[in-house]
């Protein structure tokens, strides 16, 4: 069964603007991870956030974690055309069991 | 820079057939992985090997999927027989760690197979 759960499953906004996905997840985790996959392509990870931190950043992206609503989100900041993709979130269990969500699919338009 | 190979990248079969897909992890990555994603979903795991050792397979439909790392490297998805269901993007994925509870396990992933039964 998936884990998380993005929203919204889709967003669509214009160059330059930030773009905020959001992701729940169910049981406790060791870390979660990020991932984008642009069209009938494979995932490519993007930022691992771990259970302990509460905001990380990396380059346009800054990623928080709250634990206690078992959520995080994914901001990326002036965005461009070519962050077009979907994204993921995938929670890393004790079982180490990586699960994904079923995804943001974003489009930015130039 | 060392990517995860994968073939091929399209399959299309009938129903009843036998394909296979192939994968290839990243040199030295001891943890493989295989996803089937279907369209509009997230990736689900189906097999997860430790060198050549299988780890998890609970979400592997046995009846039909097989998998195997014989010598700890590249590995083989087998279907058999296919089914309309089966339609999907099959994922490699690997990892370095070794060890199953990891702090930090980052897995790079292939292209995909997208395979299509008609």
């Amino acid at each position: 069964s998936q884990q998380g759960e993005e929203d919204p499953q889709a967003l669509s906004i214009q160059e330059g603007e930030n773009a905020t996905m959001n992701c729940s997840y169910k049981t406790s985790i060791n870390n979660l991870q990020w991932y984008r996959q642009n069209s009938g392509r494979g995932l490519v990870h993007l930022i691992l956030i771990r259970s302990n931190e509460r905001e990380k950043h990396s380059g346009r992206l800054r990623v928080t974690l709250d634990t206690s609503k078992k959520s995080s989100s994914l901001l990326i900041t002036a965005s461009r055309a070519a962050d077009t993709a979907s994204y993921f979130c995938a929670a890393w269990d004790y079982y180490s069991t990586l699960t994904f969500g079923k995804g943001t699919m974003l489009l930015v338009s130039p | 820079e060392a990517e995860v190979a994968q073939s091929p990248r399209y399959k299309i079969t009938e129903k009843s057939q036998a394909v296979a897909f192939w994968c290839d992890p990243i040199s030295g990555h001891a943890t493989l992985y295989w996803y089937r994603q279907i369209l509009g979903q997230g990736p689900e795991l189906l097999v997860q090997f430790q060198d050549e050792s299988v780890v998890d397979d609970s979400q592997l439909p046995k009846d039909r999927f097989s998998a195997e790392r014989l010598k700890g490297v590249d590995s083989t998805l087998k279907i058999q027989p296919a089914e309309l269901g089966d339609s999907a993007m099959y994922l490699c994925a690997s990892s370095l760690a070794r060890e199953l509870v990891v702090a930090y396990n980052e897995q790079f992933f292939g292209p995909g197979t997208r395979l299509t039964v008609l």
